[in-house]
């Protein structure tokens, strides 16, 4: 089974601070995903990786970065946390299939994150 | 927005009884996909209809899609109220777009 764990569940962290969220697969897949989940809104993709050192922006990347140095991981970066961006954030993984997007993502447990 | 849409956005059942929801969307896709997520937890995918499909079948679900009217349905029958859940359409087309989901209440 394709598993997907991220680095901690819950988050509590202070205006203005640096934070790390690390999402972890086990499964080789080239895509690498984080997601952000808010009422009524649904998920938000805010960056994407197909590849080691490739990223690309999705629909809401300001205020974050990521970093993906290794295949199997793929980091979210907030680089000076705003209560705005208080909310869950999912990581997902998928296969690359024939040079697209498309396949089945899987998901990690999620890290709710609080800031004050 | 190139999301997909679902409705009805609450749905409250008795255990046994079927329940469907529906997901509708704007833009050509590759594929449509069902997720389902616990409360609190990340998405687990539940099945994946490709454009070229109209019905598709895993256990207890049953999967239609209608692309010349940009809907899709998801059908879960002799509900369980294990089955108590959000579930999200994924529209794919050269990205992944996640409707705001549909919240299931399965009462025993």
């Amino acid at each position: 089974d394709v598993k997907v764990t991220q680095s901690s569940r819950y988050l509590v962290k202070r205006t203005g601070e640096k934070v790390f969220l690390e999402c972890v697969q086990d499964m080789d897949h080239e895509n690498m995903f984080w997601y952000r989940q808010d009422p009524g809104l649904g998920l938000r993709l805010i960056y994407f990786s197909y590849d080691v050192k490739m990223k690309e922006k999705g629909d809401i990347p300001e205020g974050y970065s990521v970093s993906r140095e290794k295949k199997e991981r793929f980091s979210l970066i907030l680089e000076s946390a705003s209560t705005n961006q208080t909310s869950m954030y999912l990581c997902a993984s998928s296969l690359r299939d024939r040079g697209l997007m498309t396949d089945t993502q899987y998901f990690g447990p999620g890290t709710r994150l609080t800031v004050l | 927005s190139q999301q997909g849409e679902e409705d009805p956005q609450a749905l409250s059942i008795q255990e046994g009884e079927n329940a469907t929801m529906n997901c509708s969307y704007k833009t050509s896709i590759n594929n449509l996909q069902w997720y389902r997520q616990n409360s609190g937890r990340g998405l687990v995918h539940l099945i994946l209809i490709r454009s070229n499909e109209r019905e598709k079948h895993s256990g207890r679900l049953r999967v239609t899609l209608d692309t010349s009217k940009k809907s899709s349905s998801l059908l879960i029958t002799a509900s369980r109220a294990a089955d108590t859940a959000s579930y999200f359409c994924a529209t794919v087309g050269n990205q992944f777009y996640f409707g705001t989901g549909t919240s299931l209440t399965v009462i025993p």
